[in-house]
């Protein structure tokens, strides 16, 4: 498969821990872009990425979120003392420029 | 800010009926709408897109119109299958970020 791939697919945590997701996107892909989709909602912009810098983040992304694509490839994101607002499905997507964003199957993250 | 939001939150159809989906948009420097197809517990996938130097563009099965003078689009779906059952997005691309709206549910029953 050549598409967008996340993982983990499903995530339950506690309160207060961390989680890290990781999203490998389309190999030929520059650029990547996280989301945040809650239910019965589209999916909110959180950051992106061009190769491996950070070029836009969202008001959304506080504090306690962090992104990675070290090496503009996979890219990581953490999510430090988590909150049950935080429970969400988290969507990585990917592209060539500004062209069309094709999207990974999500991670759905529950704090409990 | 801008956004994207659609007109109605459920339409029910049956199968073999012409489903049309719409969605209107607010800012009208907007250059580039994208369907997209989400079923459940699935990141959205990509049905097709409309830069705004078309009216129109088709698709296997799906059509999209762009009528920039009221700042509308709409996708149109013949032969809706059961398969189509899904939430429908119509999403802005501002060059980065897709901007979303609430999404409009789709039934298809046999």
């Amino acid at each position: 498969d050549t598409g967008v791939s996340q993982d983990p697919r499903h995530k339950i945590t506690k309160r207060g821990q961390n989680v890290t997701f990781r999203c490998d996107p389309i190999s030929e892909h520059n650029r990547l872009y996280w989301y945040r989709q809650t239910l019965g909602q589209g999916p909110e912009f959180l950051t992106y990425f061009q190769n491996e810098a950070q070029l836009e983040k969202s008001r959304l992304l506080s504090d306690r979120f962090s992104a990675e694509r070290p090496k503009g490839s996979f890219s990581t994101l953490e999510i430090q003392r988590t909150e049950q607002g935080d429970s969400a499905m988290y969507l990585c997507a990917s592209s060539f420029g500004s062209d069309t964003q094709y999207f990974g199957p999500g991670t759905r993250l529950t704090v409990l | 800010g801008e956004s994207v939001g659609l007109h109605l939150p459920t339409l029910s159809v049956q199968e073999g009926d012409n489903s049309i989906i719409n969605c209107a948009y607010s800012n009208s420097a907007s250059d580039y709408f994208i369907w997209y197809k989400q079923e459940s517990g699935k990141g959205p996938q990509f049905i097709i897109d409309i830069r705004s130097n078309m009216d129109k563009r088709q698709g296997q099965r799906v059509t999209v119109l762009l009528n920039k003078t009221v700042k509308h689009l709409s996708l149109q779906i013949a032969a809706t299958q059961p398969g189509d059952s899904a939430v429908y997005f119509c999403a802005e691309n501002s060059g980065t970020a897709l901007i979303f709206g609430k999404g409009t549910t789709l039934s298809v029953s046999s």
